[in-house]
This record gives structure tokens, sequence and C-alpha cells, in this order.
């Protein structure tokens, strides 16, 4: 099973709106609407922030957004913050009954 | 609240054993499987597999059969991962994580440090 394709880092300015892909395939994207994205600070553990392509756990600022169209997921965060300034990571339900993640892309807010 | 809590930092020697708890408190231990995943030093998370609290049946990602082992202690609400004959670049966080929906983690335990040294 290969890994999830993110872009490695991504930058936008405070304020302003940015959306990281995550490619995948018909095997474990594409196939199956359980997509989900995690926020991790350095020295901590990966919170989840998007499950299942576009629902927000209870406390996630409703500045996070996901979606899917085919093999992509896509994350949107809008109104950019520094505290967003994290690393972020996709995974995805398989069709070997596992979980494939992403490489994980770091966020830096300028 | 829901929280897994993991045991504390471990430094091994090369070909040593190691084995990380991961103890769940806060909800029904049985009914969502607990995954497993590691993080080497600056890098990204590598998906591990996961173990069905139903059944205590386990699942391994590629890349982890023979030399790694999940396992249950239903009885105090707690999983392990066992790792055999260590090498250096098992040297990782370690993490636990409860299954709500279909690949869904949450919440993370705190993660547990394994060095292995030569």
């Amino acid at each position: 099973q290969s890994a999830l394709s993110q872009p490695a880092s991504v930058s936008t300015s405070p304020g302003q709106s940015i959306t990281i892909s995550c490619t995948g395939t018909s095997s474990d994207v594409g196939g199956y609407n359980f997509v989900s994205w995690y926020q991790q600070y350095p020295g901590k553990a990966p919170k989840l922030i998007i499950s299942d392509v576009s629902n927000r756990p209870s406390g996630v600022s409703n500045r996070f957004s996901g979606s899917k169209s085919g093999n992509t997921a896509s994350l949107t965060i809008s109104g950019l913050q520094a505290e967003d300034e994290a690393d972020y990571y996709c995974s995805s339900h398989t069709s070997s009954n596992t979980l494939v993640f992403g490489g994980g892309t770091k966020l830096t807010v300028l | 609240q829901v929280q897994l809590v993991q045991s504390g930092s471990e430094l091994k020697k090369s070909g040593a054993s190691v084995k990380v708890s991961c103890k769940a408190s806060g909800y029904t231990f049985i009914g969502n499987s607990i995954n497993w995943l590691r993080q080497a030093p600056g890098q990204g998370l590598e998906y591990m597999g996961w173990i069905n609290t139903n059944t205590g049946n386990p699942t391994y990602a590629q890349g982890f059969t023979g030399r790694f082992v999940f396992s249950l202690d239903t009885s105090v609400n707690t999983a392990y991962l066992q790792i055999s004959s260590l090498k250096a670049e098992d040297s990782a966080v370690y993490y636990c994580a409860r299954d709500v929906n279909f690949g869904s983690l949450d919440p993370w335990g705190q993660g547990a440090l394994v060095t292995v040294s030569s």
C-alpha cells in the first residue's frame, strides 16, 4: 500500500485560505468516504480535525473543511491564524481493511 | 474523559524486545479497535495496523509482520505492542489511537518514545 500523496509544505499569510491536497487511488481515497485529516504540533500527538471526508468533530473550528473528488481529498483552512501553523496528515480506509496515511504537509503561516 | 495513556520512554539495545502499553479510560474498551502508528524523528506518521478489541484479532500493515505483535488485556482495558529483535531503525515515537469510525482515530495516546542503541 503506497502512502497517500500530499505536498511537503505550503505557506501563506494570516487571514488567507489554503487548500492541502491528498491523492490516493481507487483502492483507498476514491473507493471510500472514509478520509480523515489530522493536525500535529511539534512534540505532540496528532489530533483528528476532519472525519469521513468532511465531518468536523465537536470542538474543531469551522475554519477547517474537507472535501473529495475522485481519488483526491482536500483540506481547506480559511481565515488562517498563527495557531494553524502545524503539520497536517490525511488518511484513508483501504480495500485491505487497513489505513494508509499521507506523508504530511507542513503549513507555515508567514 | 476519553483518553489513552501510554507507557513511558524505553532505551533498548539492538536485538532486544520492548512492550509498549496503551491504557484506555472513559469509554467501553471493547467495541472500538485500537490502531498503532509510529513516527521516526523528523518523519511522518507510519501506519502499523490495528487490533479488534471484540475478538483480539490483529491486522498488520505491510512491513509490520513478523517482529511486531499487537495484543490485549481486556480485564485492564489495555492494548499492547511488542517489538522483538529491535533494530536502530525502530527508534521512533509509537502511538496508539482509538478508531471511532472506519479509520477516524480519536483520541490518540501521548506517544511512547522507543530508542534503540547499538
